[in-house]
């Protein structure tokens, strides 16, 4: 069974900072990774795809890696903001042929002033 | 419209009710997922539908947990003698068709059995 693990629960960061999230998956057959933005009472906005032929994808500050092998993915924020508060989660797409996604818990950040 | 669209966004529900949840998706899409998402845990998994088929409901916790898509476009999701573990918010997605698509979600329906 895909189990999703995004460690840690929660980062607090001044903004300005250049930060890491780091998301891991026990099962390497993936079809795709999604890393999504969820802010406090809302859905989940998609923010990167990665393929599982890629290696990276970018939009904007953001760039998000994967190393399918390893069962690694990170999500790079650069010149982290106040607006950037949210939660992150990852969700990944296989093992099986039906499309569902597994998530991690998240990972809350807050970008203090 | 442009998202996928959910109803209501709230409900409250008496525990022995039942409810229906309404998701609305993307034009065109021919995949459509339910998910639910527990207070600070990411969304689990509830059922899978391609077009009007569903593929998938290896998700849905109890035989009170019941989903259709009978024109293969909007899709139902009803609970029956609701119970309070299942409050959470029911968050659907969907996507065009194939294992290497986007998905897309709704806002979700926040459920508050009491």
């Amino acid at each position: 069974k895909q189990e999703v693990t995004q460690i840690p629960a929660a980062l607090s960061v001044p903004e300005g900072e250049n930060l890491v999230l780091n998301c891991s998956f026990t099962d390497s057959a993936i079809y795709n990774l999604q890393w999504f933005r969820q802010d406090p009472g809302k859905g989940l906005t998609s923010l990167l795809l990665i393929q599982s032929s890629q290696r990276e994808q970018t939009s904007g500050r953001l760039n998000a890696s994967l190393d399918k092998s390893s069962g690694r993915s990170t999500l790079y924020i650069a010149a982290s903001q106040p607006g950037d508060s949210a939660t992150y989660l990852c969700a990944v797409n296989g093992p099986g042929a039906n499309s569902k996604l597994t998530f991690g818990k998240g990972i809350t950040l807050s970008v203090r002033p | 419209g442009a998202g996928v669209s959910q109803s209501p966004r709230y409900k409250v529900a008496k525990r022995g009710q039942d409810v229906a949840l309404r998701c609305d998706p993307i034009s065109g899409h021919v995949s459509l997922f339910w998910y639910q998402q527990a207070l600070g845990q990411g969304p689990e998994f509830l059922t899978y539908f391609q077009n009007e088929a569903q593929l998938d409901k290896s998700g849905l916790p109890s035989d009170r947990f019941f989903a259709e898509r009978p024109e293969g476009s909007v899709s139902t999701l009803k609970i029956q003698r609701t119970q309070q573990e299942d409050s959470a918010v029911y968050l659907c997605a969907s996507s065009t068709q194939g294992a290497y698509t986007e998905a897309f979600f709704g806002q979700g329906t926040r459920l508050t059995v009491v």
